[in-house]
Order: C-alpha cells, then sequence, then structure tokens
C-alpha cells in the first residue's frame, strides 16, 4: 500500500530563518508526482509545490523548495527566509501517475516566532 | 483564479439529522473531491466525482452519499449524523486530476455533531 509519513507533528522556526520539513513515501511505482500543500489558519489549502518523479532537478518556488531522493523516498520542504505569513499546516501528498487519489500526510504544524 | 466555495463554514447538528454540505467551483472542473481532516489523519477520501451523475468511493464513504446533479455542484450528504462524524469537511475540483494532480480547495466546512 502507498503511504506517506510526516514525522514532525509541529515545528518551530524564527523569523528569516530556513526550515525544512520531512516526508517520506512508500511506493513501488516508478511514475509519480509529489506535493506540499499550504493550509493557512481559517483559510483553504493551496498547492506550494509539486515534483514530478521523472525529474531529477529539485522544483523551486520563491523561497520554498524540495530535496527529493528518490532512491530513499523523501521528499523535503525547505523555506527560506522564514516568514509570518508562512504559518500553517503543510501537508505532503503522493499521486500515482494518472490516478485520481491523492495520498496525504498527516501534516507539519509550522509555527514562526516573530 | 479558481474558486470553490463550501456552503457553510460552521455548522451544529443534533444526532439523527441529515446535514447537507454544498460545494460549487466556477471553473468548469471536470473532478471533485469531499475530503475529511482530521487532527494527525490527514485528509481522507470519502468520495469522488469524474463527471455529472458518476461518482466513486473514496477510502471512507460509510454514513456519507453524495450528489453531483450539475458540473459545478458537489454536495455531501449524511443522511443520519454521528457524533463520530463531527470533523472538518473540505471540498477540492480539479481539471484533470490524470494529468497533474493539482487540486483546488475551498476554505471548510466545520461540522460538530451534538
Amino acid at each position: 500500500a502507498q503511504t506517506v509519513t510526516q514525522s514532525q507533528p509541529e515545528m518551530s522556526v524564527q523569523e528569516a530563518e530556513t526550515v525544512t520539513l520531512s516526508c517520506t513515501y512508500d511506493t513501488s511505482e516508478s511514475d509519480y508526482y509529489l506535493f506540499w500543500y499550504k493550509q493557512p489558519p481559517s483559510r483553504q489549502m493551496i498547492l506550494v509545490i509539486r515534483q514530478e518523479a521523472y525529474k531529477q532537478q529539485n522544483a523551486t518556488e520563491n523561497r520554498f523548495s524540495v530535496n527529493f531522493q528518490k532512491a530513499a523516498k523523501s521528499f523535503s520542504l525547505k523555506i527560506s527566509d522564514s516568514q509570518l505569513g508562512d504559518a500553517a499546516m503543510y501537508f505532503c501528498a503522493y499521486k500515482w501517475d494518472s490516478n485520481y487519489q491523492l495520498i496525504w500526510g498527516a501534516g507539519t504544524k509550522l509555527i514562526i516566532k516573530p | 483564479d479558481v474558486k470553490v466555495t463550501q456552503s457553510s463554514r460552521y455548522l451544529v447538528k443534533r444526532t439523527g439529522e441529515k446535514v447537507f454540505l454544498e460545494c460549487v467551483q466556477d471553473m468548469d472542473h471536470e473532478n471533485m473531491f469531499w475530503y475529511r481532516q482530521d487532527p494527525g489523519l490527514g485528509l481522507r477520501l470519502i468520495y469522488f466525482s469524474y463527471d455529472v451523475k458518476m461518482k466513486e468511493k473514496g477510502d471512507i464513504p460509510e454514513g456519507y452519499s453524495v450528489s453531483r446533479e450539475k458540473k459545478e455542484r458537489f454536495s455531501l450528504i449524511l443522511e443520519s449524523a454521528s457524533t463520530n462524524q463531527t470533523s472538518m469537511y473540505l471540498c477540492a475540483s480539479t481539471l484533470n486530476v490524470a494529468d497533474t494532480g493539482e487540486l483546488f480547495f475551498g476554505e471548510g466546512s466545520r461540522l460538530t455533531v451534538l
């Protein structure tokens, strides 16, 4: 069975510092997508970053970047120059190629200390 | 921008009541989803709809039903609410889930069953 594990229920970081959120997954598939979604308090969930498994290059979106280690089945999210607006729940998710199902991790609550 | 609107942000119902949660998207998306979000469990798929009147059960369909009479509207129905259905319910939509898998979410409906 495909699973996604986020081992850090909560993380905190000082404003302007860098933080890394961990995610591991289990799959026997070779073609898949990985995602990080952000859910701010009382606001809708939005996509932060997406990685296609066939791409070796790590995805980057402004201050957000991933470290995708396919062999290790690891997909961590690095947030640089943390801002107060980054405070949210972050969910890691996996999707097998053309399947409609996303498999979700339990989430990591990120706290930004001013 | 894609907009996914959930009819109620907060609901309080009594055990045994029938509950309707409605979701409307304005971007002509084919695919719509209902998820349940509980702390420590991530998102769990209740039902998925890939076209009008078409639906598929997700991981936890028991106690729920859905209706999709129009492309833009996807309703979740709790025929007889129970206390263990107290949760946050998230609606999402996407143009083509088999393509990239990016979902667009509503703000969520927090249901309390007394």
